[in-house]
């Protein structure tokens, strides 16, 4: 069964610090992958996909086929990137549903 | 533009009882997907809708069912409410199948 592990609950680190988070998947065929991003109070968004391969608000993945991993990185992190991060699957059927792993709650302090 | 939005925001319910919850999808959009969240995990895709059918269920059983009307918008139905049920209900639109899905707030129901 397709599935998307996201091993950290919780990534606390310092303004200006480095940020990984990370994501593993499990899927034998073609997968796209994105990053979803929930700020507090406001609704889950779109923050980057794979195949777009941008670099936004200074976050990048790279798909990573032979470690099935799709880690989420920026090299400055600042407090405004507080916010719960979910790694997403798509691609596995024609709903092009998406199967979220648990979440990173990630914490920048100051 | 509007978003997609979702009503109500907030509702309990005894178990046992029956629910609706409501989707707009955003402006244009044909495909509206519901998801489950409960707390501490990831959203959970219920079932999905295009062009009025149903295009692809996940491992909810059948009193989760749902319908999508002519404009678009959705409702998604639970029958004989049990306490796991409570959660968050997130509805997301996309312009088509493998687009990009915009989400809503979210229906939070409790269930006592």
């Amino acid at each position: 069964a397709q599935r998307v592990t996201q091993p950290e609950k919780l990534l606390s680190v310092f303004k200006g610090a480095p940020v990984e988070l990370k994501c593993n998947y499990s899927y034998s065929g073609s997968p796209e992958l994105f990053w979803y991003v929930q700020y507090s109070r406001q609704r889950l968004q779109l923050l980057l996909r794979h195949i777009s391969r941008e670099s936004i608000k200074g976050f990048t993945a790279d798909l990573n086929k032979g470690e099935t991993s799709f880690h989420l990185k920026k090299p400055f992190a600042q407090e405004e990137d507080s916010a719960m991060y979910y790694c997403a699957l798509s691609g596995v059927d024609s709903s092009y549903k998406l199967i979220f792993g648990s979440g990173t709650r990630l914490l920048v302090r100051p | 533009e509007t978003g997609v939005t979702q009503s109500p925001t907030h509702l309990i319910k005894t178990r046992g009882q029956q629910v609706t919850l409501r989707c707009s999808s955003q402006s244009g959009h044909n495909t509206v997907s519901w998801y489950q969240q409960a707390l501490g995990q990831g959203p959970q895709f219920i079932f999905q809708y295009y062009r009025e059918e149903e295009n692809g269920r996940g491992n909810f059983p059948p009193r989760f069912s749902g319908l999508q009307f002519p404009n678009y918008s959705s409702e998604l139905n639970v029958n004989a409410l049990e306490l796991d049920d409570s959660a968050l209900y997130l509805c997301a639109s996309s312009w088509d199948r493998g687009f990009e899905a915009f989400f809503g707030q979210g229906t939070r129901l409790t269930v006592v």
